[in-house]
């Protein structure tokens, strides 16, 4: 299957200053990504598709210029949490379809994650 | 908008008894998804149902879909402790993007 690695795995930062983070998929191209936001012991709610070389689409309630994406290649997509504040702390999932391909019929193969607190 | 909702919410069972976690979507779905989450770590595909009245098998697991395309079903038989963590369903309703239920927590006592 598809491998999707994030980093960092984990990070602390200090109420109003930016995280950046990588979403990569080591054995595949993947013109689209996918940026889930996960609260503890809660489901998945999708934030934004990420697409190479253009836009990132957001979901309805997701401040795009809070949640900035960039997915300036085709193994690498980046989400920045701009002026993080308490209430940005969660997890943060990126995922992909197998061969970076995006259909209604295949699965998602997800990163690790990345667990954001911010103090 | 879509909602899918999952019960029960938890569920905490003793080792050897069955499990089922039902989905139900406020909307028609073209495809769901399942997916297990372990504790700490990130959601793993599991299946994928299309049809109506559509059952699949795995192991000790079986998924159905239901005739409405609006409900789903996980059912474990005789869980086992390692069968410990979160199961989501995901639905779509047509594009390539899925919306996660809300997940049932399932915990497995020796």
């Amino acid at each position: 299957g598809a491998v999707v690695s994030q980093h960092p795995s984990w990070v602390i930062c200090k109420s109003g200053t930016s995280v950046k983070i990588e979403c990569r998929s080591l054995d595949f191209q993947a013109t689209t990504m996918f940026w889930y936001r996960q609260f503890p012991k809660q489901s998945l709610m999708l934030m934004a598709t990420s697409n190479e070389g253009s836009k990132a689409t957001y979901e309805q309630g997701v401040e795009k210029d809070k949640f900035l994406i960039n997915h300036a290649s085709l193994t690498l997509s980046t989400l920045t949490v701009t002026s993080a504040h308490p209430e940005d702390s969660s997890f943060y999932i990126c995922s992909a379809g197998p061969s970076g391909i995006t259909r209604i019929d295949y699965e998602q193969y997800f990163g690790p994650g990345t667990r954001l607190t911010v103090t | 908008g879509q909602q899918v909702m999952q019960i029960p919410q938890y569920q905490h069972v003793q080792e050897g008894e069955d499990f089922t976690t039902y989905c139900n979507s406020s909307t028609t779905l073209s495809n769901i998804q399942w997916y297990k989450q372990r504790p700490g770590g990130h959601p793993v595909f599991l299946i994928q149902l299309v049809k109506s009245g559509e059952v699949k098998k795995q192991k000790r697991l079986t998924f159905q879909f239901g005739e409405a395309k609006k409900n789903s079903s996980l059912h474990i038989t005789a869980t086992q402790t390692t069968d410990v963590g979160t199961y989501f369903c995901a639905g779509s309703s047509g594009t390539y993007k899925y919306i996660f239920g809300t997940g049932t927590r399932l915990k497995v006592l020796a």
